[in-house]
């Protein structure tokens, strides 16, 4: 079985601060994580994924994750806050029938 | 080139109405999935269709159906509307099924309100 839990609801940086956003997920074999994106009022799209070629991932707007076998965790930052960033992120979990499970969600706010 | 588009962007039922989801992409994927979105508990699956004139359950099914109509276009049917069901709703497409080569690709949501 597989899963993933975000481990903030709501996180409030102020602009040009660094964001940390924490993801930690269960597998029973070497998973396939993502993280998402949301704006307000419209779809996802992807930020970034894990494909077991290197454990620190490099997405885009500057956002980076680190996957951490030991730690089971998959935490999604970026060094410094803009206020486009405020949104929705979710962290995901592909499961072993190739279907994706979400977690429930991080919303970020930006304070200027 | 537009994506994944969805019709129509918002919707109010009142309880025990049916109304269709309609959702189409431009991109020649083979799959295609739809979501429900409630506040707190992420995206569940409902169905998804792996490849044209497939289709299967996901996660919450219940209440709904699905037709692959041709490779572009994937609907989600409601027969009987309940309060239940107000949602945001995504339609999303991948080349193949999901996985670390192929990314789903997500439609700007459906607003349907049951009351």
């Amino acid at each position: 079985a597989q899963s993933v839990t975000q481990l903030d609801s709501h996180v409030s940086v102020s602009e040009g601060t660094p964001v940390l956003l924490r993801c930690n997920y269960s597998s029973s074999y070497s998973p396939s994580l993502f993280w998402y994106v949301q704006h307000p009022n419209k779809g996802l799209q992807l930020l970034l994924k894990y494909t077991s070629a290197a454990t620190l991932v490099k997405g885009i707007n500057g956002f980076e994750a680190e996957f951490k076998k030991s730690e089971t965790s998959f935490h999604l930052t970026k060094p410094s806050a803009h206020m486009s960033d405020a949104a929705e992120y979710f962290c995901v979990v592909r499961m072993h029938d190739y279907k994706l499970s979400f977690g429930a969600g991080t919303t970020v706010t930006v304070r200027a | 080139n537009a994506g994944v588009t969805q019709t129509p962007k918002f919707q109010v039922l009142k309880t025990g109405q049916s109304m269709t989801l309609q959702c189409a992409q431009d991109m020649n994927h083979n799959s295609m999935y739809w979501y429900r979105q409630d506040p707190g508990m992420g995206l569940r699956l409902i169905y998804y269709s792996a490849s044209e004139g497939t289709t299967d359950k996901g996660e919450v099914p219940n209440g709904y159906n699905v037709s692959r109509l041709n490779k572009r276009e994937f609907s989600l049917r409601l027969e009987s509307a309940a309060p239940s069901q107000t949602s945001v709703y995504f339609c999303a497409s991948s080349e193949g099924l999901a996985g670390v080569t192929y990314e789903q690709y997500f439609g700007p949501g459906t607003r349907l309100t049951v009351t």
